[in-house]
């Protein structure tokens, strides 16, 4: 398997723009999360999904940020309209309880946004 | 809520060992993890132990649990340049299928 994969790697934009950041699962999986990584605030789980339905979302800074996964295999984070202080690394990781009893989680290598 | 606590910086030199700590207040935990994340890399889980354990090795690695001071620690023996990344703390509790991480403590290994 190719591991989780995210789209894109590098993001630069400016103030006001929609971002939209892709994540494709590792096959099986039926989790998902979403987190971002600062300095400030290290690693902080976003929103996380269970069979593409979303579960939990209070990790979720701001109306701004909305997350979405139509199927198994695809998951977007969107920031609308994007602001400086959304700069930040963003992962995506998966993980499966069938298919690991301790539940290991398998990140994808992230998406660094830069809002200017 | 649950909360996991580690320190930010480790410096060692090369062929000395490395401890990083990890402190943790969830006491119905189950699993506790050491994930390293390697320079513009994605977490990665290095290793994990069950919390009816006290101590589990695999080859560098040692990973103590003190499960009534809620303190457990990785030693890396023989540190080398390329063990150089962050180390994050995990806990899961019993009640929760998410894992709760801390901030990461940066390992620098200078020769």
């Amino acid at each position: 398997d190719a591991g989780v994969i995210q789209s894109p790697r590098h993001e630069v934009t400016e103030m006001g723009q929609e971002v939209t950041l892709r994540c494709k699962p590792i096959s099986g999986h039926d989790y998902l999360f979403w987190y971002r990584q600062t300095m400030m605030r290290g690693l902080e789980l976003l929103i996380y999904f269970n069979n593409n339905v979303p579960i939990d979302d209070s990790g979720m800074p701001e109306d701004r940020f909305s997350a979405k996964m139509p199927n198994a295999s695809f998951s977007t984070l969107k920031i609308q309209p994007s602001e400086p202080r959304d700069s930040a690394v963003y992962f995506c990781a998966s993980s499966s309880l069938a298919m690991s009893s301790y539940n290991e989680q398998f990140f994808g290598p992230g998406t660094r946004l830069t809002v200017l | 809520g649950e909360d996991v606590e580690q320190s930010l910086f480790l410096s060692v030199r090369e062929g000395d060992s490395s401890v990083i700590n990890c402190t943790y207040t969830d006491s119905s935990s189950t699993y506790l993890y050491w994930y390293k994340q390697e320079p513009g890399a994605g977490l990665q889980l290095l290793t994990y132990i069950f919390s009816n354990m006290d101590m589990k090795q695999d080859q560098r690695l040692t990973v103590l649990l003190n499960k009534k001071d809620k303190h457990l620690s990785l030693r890396i023996a023989d540190t080398q340049t390329g063990d150089s990344a962050i180390y994050f703390c995990a806990e899961k509790g019993g009640g929760s299928y998410i894992p709760t991480f801390g901030r990461g403590t940066s390992l620098i290994v200078h020769p």
